[in-house]
């Protein structure tokens, strides 16, 4: 069956520090990997996404690489911002039937001054 | 452009009692998802529409149930509620057929209580 593993929050960080928050993932066939944030009071957005292995998304500073050897989906910045805090979840679509995903239990990122 | 809405936004009721939630879908997409994110968790998928049929559903028993209307927009019922139903319902709409497994838009969810 199709799961995602991520790692246990919270975290904090002080700005400017590197952020990784790690995702593995177990699945049937070739998914689409997916990193959602959830900032407080409001729904998720998409963050990030690859499609297929060595593919690396990336936005607003944040990257994954779709890592198929080790079936990993790693969330990385190089320097976080207060703006940053937020609950980010990684998540999986199979590729096969309905279009609907399986989430992480997220990670919530909190940034301090 | 609008993008997803659910109302209401919280909701509380009591166990053994129906609701109903209403999700209407940013303009031009045709599918719609809906999930349950309790305390804590990630979201899980409750089921799909897709052009007023279902298209797909998780691992939710029949007192979960779903219309979608030929504006696409989309109710969530749930009957006999229980204690464990208390979660944030989100509602999600993609463009297109479901098989090109478009980007999902999140709405902001509603927030169910069961007392």
């Amino acid at each position: 069956g199709n799961s995602v593993t991520q790692m246990e929050g919270p975290v904090t960080l002080s700005e400017e520090a590197f952020l990784t928050i790690n995702c593995t993932y177990t699945a049937t066939g070739y998914p689409s990997l997916f990193w959602y944030v959830q900032y407080p009071g409001e729904g998720l957005q998409l963050l990030l996404k690859a499609t297929k292995a060595d593919d690396k998304g990336s936005n607003k500073g944040f990257e994954a690489t779709y890592r198929k050897e080790t079936t990993s989906f790693h969330l990385e910045k190089g320097s976080v911002q207060v703006s940053d805090s937020a609950v980010y979840f990684c998540a999986l679509s199979d590729q096969t039937g309905a279009n609907n995903l399986f989430f992480g239990t997220g990670t919530r990122l909190t940034v301090i001054p | 452009e609008t993008g997803v809405t659910q109302s209401p936004t919280h909701l509380i009721k009591t166990r053994g009692q129906q609701v109903t939630l209403r999700c209407s879908s940013q303009s031009g997409h045709n599918t719609v998802s809906w999930y349950q994110q309790a305390l804590g968790q990630g979201p899980q998928f409750i089921f799909q529409y897709y052009r007023e049929e279902e298209n797909g559903r998780g691992n939710f028993p029949p007192r979960f149930s779903g219309l979608q209307f030929p504006n696409y927009s989309s109710e969530l019922n749930v009957n006999a509620l229980e204690l464990d139903d208390s979660a944030l319902y989100l509602c999600a709409s993609s463009p297109g057929l479901p098989s090109s497994y478009n980007e999902q838009f999140f709405g902001p969810g509603t927030r169910l209580t069961v007392l």
